[in-house]
């Protein structure tokens, strides 16, 4: 069983709907939470990151982290056809000098216009 | 003004070829990584340098070497290559927060 456990898709959702992204994960040890968004033949890019049970709001994104359940989502409201990408959750378990981030598989999202 | 770039962005190469992949940042970051992502998106960690010295080296053929010639570079470089070794590299760098910036890829492809 992997660590970090991904929802695969692909999602396929028209412009403007609610999306939700979940990854579950097996090692209570990690403390950091991340989600990137990966364009086609680009390198991840950040966009969330908490470390506390709860929600996190940024504009249409929302990080949701559940750590009694070991489970995170990240949330997209009014969907663009420009958030079409690859969304990889994320982890890291911090101790001592070693940030070791393990990824989620990616989930590969279309907005339709 | 580009934070985390590498060269080549593209590399194509025969089986049983050592090739090199360089990375560097400008964001002044003491932590530098080089990731691998196959060909179903699925990114692993292989090796992470703080200030120039390794502190995380997966489980990786030792025909991969990194060399941190100081804090701002990472360099990979892949002895006798194999067909398996075809995937995209990633860089990345960061500081002690531990969000990490990632490069835009070097995609590899041993024929």
């Amino acid at each position: 069983q992997k660590e970090v456990e991904q929802d695969p898709g692909p999602l396929s959702v028209p412009e403007g709907a609610i999306v939700s992204l979940n990854c579950t994960y097996s090692n209570s040890a990690f403390q950091y939470f991340m989600w990137y968004r990966q364009y086609s033949r680009k390198g991840p890019e950040l966009l969330m990151y908490t470390y506390s049970s709860g929600n996190k709001e940024d504009g249409r994104f929302t990080a949701q982290v559940d750590k009694s359940s070991k489970y995170i989502s990240l949330f997209i409201r009014d969907s663009q056809p420009s958030d079409s990408a690859t969304y990889l959750c994320a982890m890291i378990i911090s101790s001592g000098s070693a940030r070791q981030l393990t990824f989620g598989s990616g989930t590969q999202l279309t907005v339709l216009p | 003004d580009t934070a985390v770039s590498q060269t080549p962005k593209y590399l194509v190469t025969q089986m049983g070829n050592d090739k090199s992949i360089k990375c560097e940042q400008n964001l002044g970051h003491d932590t530098m990584y080089w990731y691998k992502q196959d060909s179903k998106k699925f990114l692993k960690i292989m090796f992470s340098y703080n200030n120039k010295e390794l502190i995380i080296n997966e489980t990786v053929p030792n025909r991969f070497s990194p060399k941190s010639p100081d804090k701002a570079h990472l360099n990979l470089h892949i002895n006798s290559l194999e067909l398996g070794d075809s995937a995209v590299y990633f860089c990345a760098s960061s500081r002690a927060l531990d969000t990490q910036y990632f490069g835009p890829g070097t995609r590899l492809t041993v024929l």
